[in-house]
């Protein structure tokens, strides 16, 4: 069975601290891995990786695929308290017949304390 | 700027009843996408549209519909609604095929069956 897990499930870090969410996966017709940055409304996307150990990079946020493995991590450097939210990453498939499949993990909730 | 809209932020309907989620997108995007978001669950895709009348099944589309009769709006129907169709409902589009940088979600509906 497909599926994503993320880890930690939750961390608490200070300001100016790095942090790195670790998301793998196990699935059959992968297509790209996706990860998300969800406050108290609808979730706001971040990055979509499709390509092996390119990085991704948005200011302090960067990510990378390494899909021999089957595995991202999203860095997020000198942290600030406007960085606390639950990161979701989510994986895009092709299930059979007309299908796609987006499967999130549960995220990981990241709380930056001043 | 980047603006998804969805009709109702919040709506209360009974078992058996014909429900319609509306979405509007101003970007002259070609994709656009129905999720719902349970907790433990995260975002499940329930079908998506990547051109005017196409439509693709994602991972639960048991007992939803969806329509794409303009570019900019894309409406999920729920023909007999049912208690366990009680969820948040969350619209994204986004400009090119499925390997676009980003997707805009709007601002949810959620949806409560009694």
């Amino acid at each position: 069975e497909d599926k994503v897990v993320q880890s930690p499930l939750s961390l608490v870090v200070h300001e100016g601290d790095t942090v790195t969410l670790n998301c793998s996966y196990e699935v059959t017709n992968f297509r790209s891995l996706l990860w998300y940055k969800q406050e108290k409304k609808a979730p706001t996307f971040l990055f979509m990786l499709t390509s092996s150990g390119i990085e991704k990079k948005s200011g302090r946020l960067s990510s990378i695929l390494d899909k021999k493995e089957l595995f991202s991590i999203l860095n997020i450097t000198a942290t600030q308290t406007g960085d606390s939210a639950i990161y979701l990453c989510a994986y895009l498939s092709r299930g059979g017949g007309s299908n796609y499949k987006l499967t999130f993990g549960k995220g990981t909730l990241l709380t930056v304390n001043p | 700027d980047v603006k998804v809209t969805q009709s109702s932020r919040y709506l209360v309907k009974r078992t058996g009843e014909k429900v319609f989620l509306e979405c509007v997108q101003d970007m002259d995007h070609e994709n656009m996408f129905w999720y719902r978001q349970d907790p433990g669950l995260g975002l499940r895709l329930i079908y998506f549209s990547y051109d005017v009348k196409m439509k693709e099944k994602g991972d639960i589309p048991e007992g939803y519909s969806v329509s794409r009769e303009k570019k900019e709006r894309f409406s999920l129907i729920l023909e007999s609604a049912s208690t366990n169709q009680t969820s948040m409902y969350l619209c994204a589009s986004s400009q090119l095929g499925l390997r676009t940088d980003t997707q805009y979600f709007g601002p949810g509906t959620r949806l409560t069956v009694l």
